[in-house]
């Protein structure tokens, strides 16, 4: 299957400083990468859908300038979490499509902890 | 109504047993289903994929899809303990991919 690659694994971070998170498809090119955040025994939250070479669709809620989406390639995609607060602390995964309303496959997460 | 919505469980089955589990979606237009495996700590990982009505079958796995209903589900054949996990049902809608809740599934030896 398709390989998704995400780094880092586990960050841990300053409160106000940034974290950047990369996202990586392997062996196939992504139109379409999503970003997701997952609370402790929660379901994903769409926090974003990008695509190559366009600006990021963010979710209602989502603060753009907080969480800033770069989809530079169709092989990267990168999530750059602002001025990190202890809230912010969550696991962050990415998801790659090959194309429209296909399979997505997931990279293994970023688990951040603000502190 | 949320977009998409699973049986909440948890659901608890002995092994051998068939589980069933069962996701149903608001967006009457949505065309691609997935169905997602996520271990606790651990990212999703796909399972199967449906597009057209009826049932697909891959292994003991079978994806069922009624789209006149808004209805996808997944049966587990012979089910193992290796297969707890929370099972998440995905639905594309107006081209994002939104999950539901999940349903935890427990397989006792």
């Amino acid at each position: 299957g398709a390989v998704v690659s995400q780094h880092p694994s586990r960050v841990i971070c300053k409160s106000g400083t940034s974290v950047k998170i990369e996202c990586r498809s392997l062996d196939f090119q992504a139109t379409t990468m999503f970003w997701y955040r997952q609370f402790p025994k929660q379901s994903l939250m769409l926090m974003a859908t990008s695509n190559e070479g366009s600006k990021a669709t963010y979710e209602q809620g989502v603060e753009k300038d907080k969480f800033l989406i770069n989809h530079a390639s169709l092989t990267l995609s990168t999530l750059t979490v602002t001025s990190a607060h202890p809230e912010d602390s969550s696991f962050y995964i990415c998801s790659a499509q090959v194309g429209p309303n296909t399979e997505a496959f997931f990279g293994q997460g970023t688990r951040l902890t603000v502190v | 109504q949320k977009e998409v919505e699973q049986n909440s469980g948890p659901l608890s089955v002995p092994e051998g047993a068939i589980a069933s589990l069962n996701c149903t979606y608001s967006d009457r237009g949505s065309q691609s289903f997935f169905w997602y495996r996520q271990y606790s700590g651990k990212s999703p990982e796909l399972i199967m994929s449906i597009y057209s009505n009826g049932d697909k079958e891959d292994g003991r796995f079978t994806a069922q899809l009624n789209k006149a209903s808004q209805y996808v589900s997944l049966l587990i054949r012979d089910s193992q303990p290796s297969d707890s996990a929370t099972y998440l049902c995905a639905v594309m809608i107006n081209n994002d991919m939104r999950f539901g809740a999940g349903t935890r599934l427990t397989v006792k030896p």
